[in-house]
């Protein structure tokens, strides 16, 4: 069975950073690009970033680059997210995903993570 | 880039009704579409892809049609389980959600 355990989430203050970690298990890790999805308090789904299976590939939504950075530890079935410089509109729910067409199509989710940038 | 849209923003209906969205991008994809099921506080699900394929185990009252700008999804018999939002989203040049639709029982 697919698992994806998101944790690192939590109440920062605009500007700070914050690390997200995703556990996998159920499936070969490295055999599959990975994505982080966010959804905002009500809204809707929009994806962030994404990285491919030995991470020589990364890409990002406009909104994050050169702030957000996804990472990836096959030896430990992990993908991690950097995030610096946040902003209150970076407040919500963050989905850890598997993917796969070229990592655009998301077919595993994480159950989320809240993150809540307030000061 | 291109844009996508759904309609209707929400909707009610009966158990058993036939139920349909649809969902527009702004530039011809081909069949990259993808639909998702979010039920309240959980985590979306993949239902279809390339715009008509059932991913392994969604009910088959669930399918999807169409190709380059127009798609739809039909749920030929709505069942209570199936109240959630649904969004409709691209995989090809960059992955582009809809607003999605909020699907409730009358």
């Amino acid at each position: 069975e697919v698992q994806l355990v998101e944790s690192g989430g939590g109440l920062v203050q605009p500007g700070g950073s914050l690390r997200l970690s995703c556990a996998a298990s159920g499936f070969t890790f490295s055999g599959y690009w990975m994505s982080w999805v966010r959804q905002a308090p009500g809204k809707g789904l929009e994806w962030v970033a994404n990285i491919k299976q030995d991470g020589s590939e990364k890409n990002y939504v406009d909104s994050v680059k050169g702030r957000f950075t996804i990472s990836r530890d096959n030896a430990k079935n992990s993908v991690y997210l950097q995030m610096n410089s946040l902003r209150v509109e970076d407040t919500a729910v963050f989905y850890c995903v598997r993917a796969v067409w070229f990592g655009e199509l998301f077919d595993y989710w994480g159950q989320g993570i809240p993150v809540t940038v307030s000061s | 880039d291109i844009q996508m849209t759904q309609s209707p923003s929400s909707l009610s209906a009966s158990v058993g009704d036939r139920v349909t969205i649809t969902c527009r991008a702004s530039q011809a994809i081909r069949d990259y579409l993808a639909w998702y099921q979010q039920k309240p506080g959980k985590a979306p699900q993949l239902l279809i892809y390339a715009a008509s394929a059932l991913q392994s185990g969604v009910p088959s009252r669930f399918s999807g049609s169409g190709s380059e700008t127009d798609f739809t999804l039909t749920i030929s018999s709505l069942q209570p389980e199936d109240v959630a939002t649904y969004y409709c989203q691209k995989y090809h040049s960059g992955p582009t959600f809809g607003q999605g639709t909020k699907v409730e029982i009358k």
